[in-house]
Formats: C-alpha cells, sequence, structure tokens
C-alpha cells in the first residue's frame, strides 16, 4: 500500500548545485500537487498538473521546473539551487471528483538544505 | 485570492478534555471545500475531515468534528476527549474552486497551530 512516495528523504545541496525531487504515486491519480512548507509555516503551493503533460504554476514557482509525462510520476527540479529554498517539500495526488471534496493524499515529504 | 488564518500558533490542552482550534477564511467563492490536516512531529501530513461550504450539518468522524459557521467564514476543529498522540500541528485549508464548476482542488493552508496534550 504505497500510496504516494518521494525520495530522497533527506539532500544538502551546495549553492548553484541541480537536483531532482521525485514522486510517485500508485492510485491511478488525475491530479498531483508539490508543496513547500519552510519552518513553523503552512504549505505553500509550487506547481501541480491536472493529467499526463499538462503542469502549471502554483504560488511560488520561482526556482523550479516540473514535468508529468506519465500519471504516476511528477517530477520537481532545482535548477540553481538558494539558500531560500531550504525547506521541506511535499508532493500530493488526488483523483478527479466533480466535486473535489477527495482529500489530497501526501507522500513523507524531502527535507532539502542548501548551503 | 482565498486566505486561511489560524490565530492561535499555540494551544494546550488536558488530556480526556475538549480543544477548539480556530479557522477563519476569507473567500469570494461561493462554493468552496475546507480541510483540516494533522502532522506529527514524525513530518507526514494526515487528513482529518472535510466541510463542503453547500453542506448543511457540520462535519464529524470520530473524535473529530467542525464547527462550521459559514456567515462568520470559520471553520473551527473540534477534538473530544484528546489523546497524547493528538500532540501535532494542526492545518486548516482551503479548496480553490474556479469559475464555470471546475476545481483543480488546490489548497491554501493556513499557517498551523501547535497542539500539545498534557497528561
Amino acid at each position: 500500500n504505497a500510496g504516494v512516495t518521494q525520495t530522497p528523504k533527506f539532500r544538502i545541496l551546495k549553492i548553484g548545485q541541480s537536483m531532482t525531487l521525485q514522486c510517485a504515486q500508485d492510485m491511478n491519480h488525475n491530479y498531483m500537487y508539490w508543496y513547500r512548507q519552510d519552518p513553523g509555516m503552512g504549505l505553500k503551493l509550487i506547481y501541480y498538473s491536472v493529467g499526463a503533460g499538462i503542469t502549471d504554476k502554483g504560488e511560488v514557482p520561482n526556482g523550479y521546473n516540473v514535468s508529468r509525462s506519465t500519471t504516476e510520476d511528477f517530477p520537481l527540479r532545482l535548477e540553481l539551487a538558494a539558500p531560500s529554498q531550504t525547506s521541506v517539500y511535499f508532493c500530493a495526488s488526488r483523483p478527479y471528483d466533480s466535486q473535489s471534496n477527495q482529500p489530497q493524499h501526501f507522500g513523507d515529504g524531502t527535507r532539502l538544505s542548501i548551503l | 485570492a482565498q486566505k486561511i488564518t489560524q490565530t492561535q500558533p499555540g494551544m494546550f490542552v488536558q488530556e480526556k478534555e475538549a480543544v477548539t482550534l480556530d479557522c477563519t477564511y476569507d473567500t469570494s467563492d461561493q462554493s468552496y471545500g475546507l480541510f483540516w490536516y494533522k502532522q506529527p512531529s514524525s513530518g507526514e501530513m494526515i487528513f482529518l475531515i472535510y466541510q463542503g461550504s453547500y453542506d448543511e450539518q457540520n462535519a464529524t468522524e470520530g473524535r473529530y468534528s467542525l464547527n462550521f459557521q459559514k456567515a462568520r467564514k470559520s471553520a473551527n476543529l473540534v477534538i473530544s476527549a484528546s489523546q497524547l498522540g493528538d500532540s501535532a500541528m494542526y492545518f486548516c485549508a482551503m479548496r480553490e474552486f474556479l469559475a464555470g464548476g471546475t476545481s483543480y482542488g488546490k489548497l491554501t493552508f493556513g499557517q498551523g497551530t501547535i497542539l500539545t496534550v498534557h497528561p
């Protein structure tokens, strides 16, 4: 019963490095989301996808890129890591439903530090 | 733009007592949804309860219930019979509902309330 799987769980990057945060879900959900959570704060939406090949920006997209080539996978890419991107990153997914009362299912998060 | 406000940075409650966590929201949408999530110290996000704006009754899920007051734009979470395992961060979140009836389910989160349950 995997649900939403995020890798890695922890990572330390140097300023200017790049990396990809992986997210995979096995529930055949159409919608996927990336959030960041800064210390003591709520989650903020970075990017989201409503299906394979379709992505759009959220509230805080600068410095990030995403792709959605399959229903299952939704990787998040940091191109030039900056200290301001130190955060915990959550991936989530949700099935399509017309009433939109289905909750998002979250992965366990990736803790990223930029030094 | 939607906004969620949780005015209580921290709350304390004695084990077995009830506690209310406040959430107020601001939206111009007529149709919206409100979610509560729990985040224990281990970091995962756990869905607790959902309230739709057109739901006539307050939502309940076991020991969790929502005190939904639409006119006041508040959706407070009530936890009855608190347990030590309830100690966690609690987030209120609102689902966007776009004009034309579509929704991509994007959530706007409040800043959270840290609940500490004392034995």
